[in-house]
């Protein structure tokens, strides 16, 4: 059973194009987030949902836009790609508590503009 | 702001060498700090965590402790293998809903 699955798992597409980017988690956990890695495998939050609610905007383009349906569910929605879009983007769950609450972490999804 | 510093990679080690990856933090509060492991074309996985000082965290042989005074979360393992491969993350949660993570340090285990 994967906890936290995105699709798909790579994504090529071409400048200005939309795309959007799905994530699911059967940890029952009410926080989803979404982070950037760069080629340098820097890792960045990027958004952070609770119950559905934006609680965490890293000033981020307006162009990214997540939504979320439900609590299992946070999708993100890239609009006029750049090239500098190109990254891996790693969707996140955990349950909200404490700080030393663990975060389970999906496959990533590889996203190229070319 | 809050923020995490690891050592810069890659390390490349032989088999049954000793590894330390090190990490720093600066936070304004109490955090809880954590190892994350990556493996190649893989998502991040938790590694070991602790949440208050002089805590050791331990997991398949690696440990670290969080050192207050000395504001270090230093990853060590006595004898690497070669499937210890990977990128290793550390990082910190103050306030509960966001982990601040370090740059990631690539390990490399040669046979």
């Amino acid at each position: 059973d994967t906890a936290v699955s995105q699709t798909p798992k790579y994504l090529v597409t071409q400048m200005g194009n939309d795309k959007s980017i799905k994530c699911e988690q059967n940890l029952g956990h009410d926080t989803m987030y979404w982070y950037k890695q760069d080629s340098k495998k820097f890792l960045k939050i990027m958004f952070s949902y609770n119950n559905k609610e934006l609680i965490i905007n890293e000033t981020v383009p307006n162009r990214f836009s997540p939504k979320s349906p439900d609590k299992a569910h946070l999708n993100l929605h890239i609009n006029s790609l750049e090239l500098g879009d190109s990254a891996v983007y790693f969707c996140a769950s955990s349950q909200v508590g404490g700080t030393d609450t663990e975060a389970f972490f999906g496959q990533g999804t590889r996203l190229t503009v070319v | 702001g809050d923020s995490v510093t690891q050592m810069e990679g890659p390390v490349t080690l032989s088999e049954e060498a000793f590894l330390t990856i090190n990490c720093t933090y600066t936070a304004t509060g109490y955090p809880s700090l954590f190892w994350y492991v990556q493996y190649p074309g893989e998502g991040l996985q938790l590694l070991l965590k602790a949440t208050k000082a002089d805590d050791k965290g331990s997991n398949k042989g690696f440990e670290a402790t969080y050192r207050k005074e000395t504001t270090s979360f230093h990853l060590e393992k006595g004898s690497v293998q070669v499937s210890d491969s990977a990128v290793y993350f550390c990082a910190l949660n103050l306030y509960g809903n966001k982990l601040v993570f370090g740059a990631g340090t690539i390990l490399r285990v040669k046979s």
